[in-house]
């Protein structure tokens, strides 16, 4: 069955240093992949959307790659404050599918001072 | 612009009941998404509407229901709650589907007791 997989332990790091967020997929072939942050009791919201035939997508201090052989995309931001700390979500969808993005369960980031 | 503005924010209701959430899209998004989110099971998608149709629909029971009107507001309907249905019920939008990423309102808190 498809599955999407991301670390459900939370990543701790120093303010400053580059966080990194792994986003596994079974089964699947996407077409996109977004990520989203998602802060608690409110919406998620999007963050950068990179497509199957894209190695690398940036956005300020955001840093997304996919792979499609590896099925995976990696998630960074580098310099992190404290004000990123927050519940990250990837989601995909199914090439040739509805486009209705499945996500996953999310990766808390915890940026310490 | 204005965002994605769901109502209410909060709901308490009694197992037995039924409930209708509504949503607010961003002015011309056509597309609106439904899902519902809980510790246990993460972000699931309900529904999708677009131009005042259903395109696509998630796993859930006939209990769960939607529609959209000629504005592209949507509301969606939960019949004889139960204490399972307890949730945030998130709402997107976006210009054609999920393609683009969506934008997300902050969601409503449905408590059943």
């Amino acid at each position: 069955s498809q599955k999407i997989e991301q670390n459900s332990e939370a990543l701790n790091i120093q303010e400053g240093k580059t966080a990194t967020l792994t986003c596994n997929y079974t089964n699947y072939s996407p077409a996109y992949l977004q990520w989203y942050r998602q802060d608690p009791g409110r919406g998620p919201v999007f963050l950068l959307l990179i497509r199957e035939n894209e190695k690398e997508k940036r956005k300020e201090r955001l840093k997304v790659t996919f792979d499609t052989t590896l099925k995976q995309s990696l998630f960074h931001i580098t310099a992190s404050q404290p004000a990123d700390s927050a519940t990250y979500l990837c989601a995909l969808d199914i090439k040739g599918g509805s486009y209705i993005p499945t996500f996953g369960r999310g990766t808390s980031l915890i940026v310490h001072p | 612009k204005a965002g994605v503005t769901q109502t209410p924010r909060y709901l308490i209701k009694t197992r037995g009941q039924q409930v209708t959430l509504s949503c607010s899209p961003i002015s011309g998004h056509r597309s609106v998404s439904w899902y519902q989110q809980t510790p246990g099971q993460g972000l699931q998608f309900l529904f999708e509407y677009f131009s005042e149709t259903q395109r696509n629909k998630g796993n859930f029971p006939g209990r769960f229901s939607g529609r959209q009107f000629s504005n592209s507001r949507s509301e969606m309907n939960v019949s004889t709650l139960e204490l399972g249905d307890s949730a945030l019920y998130l709402c997107a939008s976006s210009p054609e589907g999920g393609s683009y990423g969506y934008t997300f309102g902050s969601g409503t808190r449905l408590t059943v007791v």
